[in-house]
């Protein structure tokens, strides 16, 4: 079956980049049917969709407008993997950080969760 | 952007008996694009329902989805104790990708 392990650091110092790995199995990064996505969770600001990547005829990615001066969601063919980096990280960035598989308009496979805090 | 109210915010049941949550948006989804997930503390949430009314794999009888335009509902019969959980709506309608608040299903 499909799973998604996450990895990468819980504690990130402000104003630098917050990098995240997901690491993909029994599926492919390159799957034209389905999207890679990256959701985090907070109290304040409940589950808030990142962006994500997919392939087609060739890669795209659709992002936030909240999050679009500062993020990069890269695909990694060679690995079959894709990661997050957000830039410039403040405090309203700590939150649990998931990466989503949709398929079909709807997120079907999910990470663990990885807990991420902004603080020095 | 749409927004999603979920309604109500918290709802108090006892097992055995019906759930209905509400799902309502600013603009109009189209029927394919709303989902449904529940969240039980310390685990991602996991899909109920998507394309308004189809149950994802493995998903019991006793949810089900229906609506359209911009209002949608989650109706779960004969409430399990392993359902009291948060739920979510979601729609993929237009970017951003959004979520309501949450209802939280708790036993009375």
């Amino acid at each position: 079956q499909v799973q998604l392990q996450q990895s990468g650091p819980g504690l990130v110092e402000p104003s630098q980049t917050l990098s995240l790995t997901c690491a993909i199995s029994g599926d492919s990064v390159s799957n034209n049917k389905v999207a890679w996505n990256w959701i985090r969770q907070s109290p304040s600001r409940g589950l808030e969709w990142l962006g994500k990547t997919q392939y087609g005829s060739k890669w795209s990615n659709d992002y936030a407008v909240s999050v679009r001066s500062r993020i990069t969601i890269n695909p990694d063919t060679s690995k079959n993997q894709f990661s997050l980096h957000l830039n410039a990280v403040t405090p309203e960035d700590t939150a649990i950080y998931y990466c989503v598989r949709d398929y079909k308009w709807a997120f079907d496979i999910w990470g663990q969760g990885t807990v991420v805090t902004v603080s020095s | 952007e749409i927004v999603l109210t979920q309604s109500p915010g918290t709802l108090s049941l006892s097992p055995g008996e019906r759930a209905t949550l509400s799902c309502r948006a600013s603009q109009s989804v189209g029927g394919r694009y709303l989902a449904w997930y529940q969240q039980k503390i310390g685990q991602p949430p996991r899909l109920l329902i998507y394309g308004t009314s189809i149950r994802a794999t493995g998903i019991p009888d006793r949810f089900s989805g229906s609506g359209s335009g911009t209002d949608f509902a989650l109706t779960i019969t004969r409430l399990e104790p392993e359902d009291f959980a948060v739920y979510y709506c979601q729609q993929y309608a237009s970017s951003p990708i959004t979520f309501g608040q949450g209802t939280r299903l708790e036993i009375k």
